[in-house]
């Protein structure tokens, strides 16, 4: 079955600990991004990564952090650097190039994972 | 700098009205924009992009460059459209990142 999973589905932290969010996909896809989601802010980018072992921080990457070691595979930690955690974090990925070698831009989002800081 | 806006957080429209999402953009270059949809309890999906130039589900978007604008319209609205919307927009011939909008819930009225 392809595609791209999140897990936990659920999370609940207690304040001052790290946290890691799994994603992966079986897409084949280069690039992956994080997103977080916020009643209404939208989808605001965190990190993303175009190939393995590189990444680049997007809007909002202070106080997470990213791995890219696998082309399948982009866990985000939240630290507890992060001053308002709590939201619903969602991952993407997308190919590099479509069939005529053109930046193929669509994305593919998982299920997403809903974090709560006690 | 790259700029998507969606001025109505909650659209509120009556089953078989026409629906107008509106989408306004800011961006120098050529752009490739996208409406995403993310229905209850579903995952975030793209439905349509303007290079595409086609219609799903009824719904359609013609990219405006003159007032920079992308909005996405449908003729009868039905009640399974209910859902929250977001406009996309992504620097044409660059490998590089998606900014969204903000959102608009659509809320179809029986």
């Amino acid at each position: 079955d392809g595609g791209i999973t999140q897990s936990p589905k659920y999370l609940f932290r207690k304040e001052g600990q790290n946290v890691t969010l799994s994603c992966e996909q079986n897409l084949n896809h280069d690039a992956m991004y994080w997103y977080r989601q916020d009643p209404g802010q939208g989808l605001r980018l965190i990190y993303y990564s175009q190939i393995v072992n590189d990444f680049q921080k997007g809007d909002i990457a202070e106080g997470y952090s990213v791995s890219r070691e696998k082309k399948e595979s982009f866990p985000l930690t939240v630290t507890s650097a992060q001053k308002n955690p709590t939201a619903f974090y969602l991952c993407a990925s997308s190919m590099a190039l479509d069939g005529r070698a053109r930046p193929y831009n669509e994305q593919f989002f998982g299920p997403g994972t809903r974090l709560t800081v006690l | 700098a790259q700029r998507v806006t969606q001025p109505e957080k909650l659209l509120s429209v009556f089953k078989g009205a026409p629906v107008e999402l509106k989408c306004n953009y800011s961006y120098s270059g050529s752009p490739e924009l996208f409406w995403y949809v993310q229905y209850s309890r579903q995952r975030l999906q793209l439905l349509l992009r303007h290079i595409s130039r086609e219609s799903i589900k009824g719904f359609t978007a013609d990219l405006n460059k003159g007032e920079t604008s992308f909005h996405l319209k449908k003729p009868f609205a039905q009640e399974e459209d209910s859902a929250m919307y977001y406009c996309a927009l992504s620097a044409l011939n660059r490998d590089d990142k998606i900014i969204f909008g903000k959102g608009t819930r659509l809320h179809i009225l029986p």
